[in-house]
């Protein structure tokens, strides 16, 4: 059980440079997230999907865009990185049961550097 | 939105001795959970403990929704308890199912031997 999956692990770009973090989930969680971590500001919400199909705006969703198309993938997108963008990005995946109530799990991160 | 506020920010301590962290939440939440994040970057979770006390061999917490708070008792600290612990608390949105996770800033804490 891989539980949540995100690649690449490491990644360096050039200002301008597009590219797309991936996120897939094997635990059948309707609800998956992506969050920044900087210095000192915790995590941060970018965006959500409360299930398939569906995406919502996080705290901080400029720059960036996201895409839901089945239920275990939940990819985020830098059209055109900035240097703002440098930061380690975690995707996570959101369970709902009687013992676990609402559990929140995460992958274990992308450091995206841009210059 | 909701704030969630973590003290103290930096914690220094000797091996085999007791710390306790608190968080504090502004609002109502569904759901409070600890996380620790280790010195490579993982985040696990501690406990899902949206009140009440619950205990897992050296680690405790506490949360009293109704006063908004929720404490993180480490006992006996080890060198391998180091890193930040963060809490976060799970909010519904509009929309069924809708839910986020703030997070507080962050304990950093460091074990020393």
């Amino acid at each position: 059980n891989a539980g949540v999956t995100q690649t690449p692990k490491f990644q360096v770009l050039k200002t301008g440079q597009s590219m797309t973090l991936q996120c897939a989930q094997d635990m059948n969680h309707n609800s998956m997230y992506w969050y920044r971590q900087d210095p000192g500001m915790g995590l941060r919400l970018i965006y959500y999907s409360a299930s398939e199909g569906t995406t919502d705006k996080g705290e901080v969703p400029n720059g960036y865009n996201v895409s839901r198309l089945n239920k275990r993938e939940f990819s985020l997108r830098l059209e055109s990185a900035a240097p703002s963008q440098t930061s380690v990005y975690f995707c996570a995946s959101r369970v709902t049961s009687f013992f676990l109530g609402n559990t929140i799990y995460f992958g274990e991160g992308s450091w995206l550097t841009v210059v | 939105g909701i704030q969630v506020e973590q003290s103290p920010p930096d914690l220094i301590l000797q091996e085999g001795a007791n710390s306790t962290l608190r968080c504090n939440f502004s609002d109502s939440v569904n759901n409070l959970q600890w996380f620790h994040q280790n010195p490579w970057g993982q985040l696990i979770n501690l406990f899902y403990i949206p009140s009440g006390t619950k205990q897992n061999g050296r680690l405790s917490a506490t949360t009293v929704a109704t006063e908004r708070y929720s404490l993180l008792y480490i006992s006996s600290s080890q060198t391998t308890d180091s890193g930040v612990y963060f809490c976060a608390a799970l909010v519904q949105y509009s929309g069924a199912g809708s839910y986020q996770l703030t997070f507080g800033k962050g304990t950093k804490l460091s074990v020393i031997p």
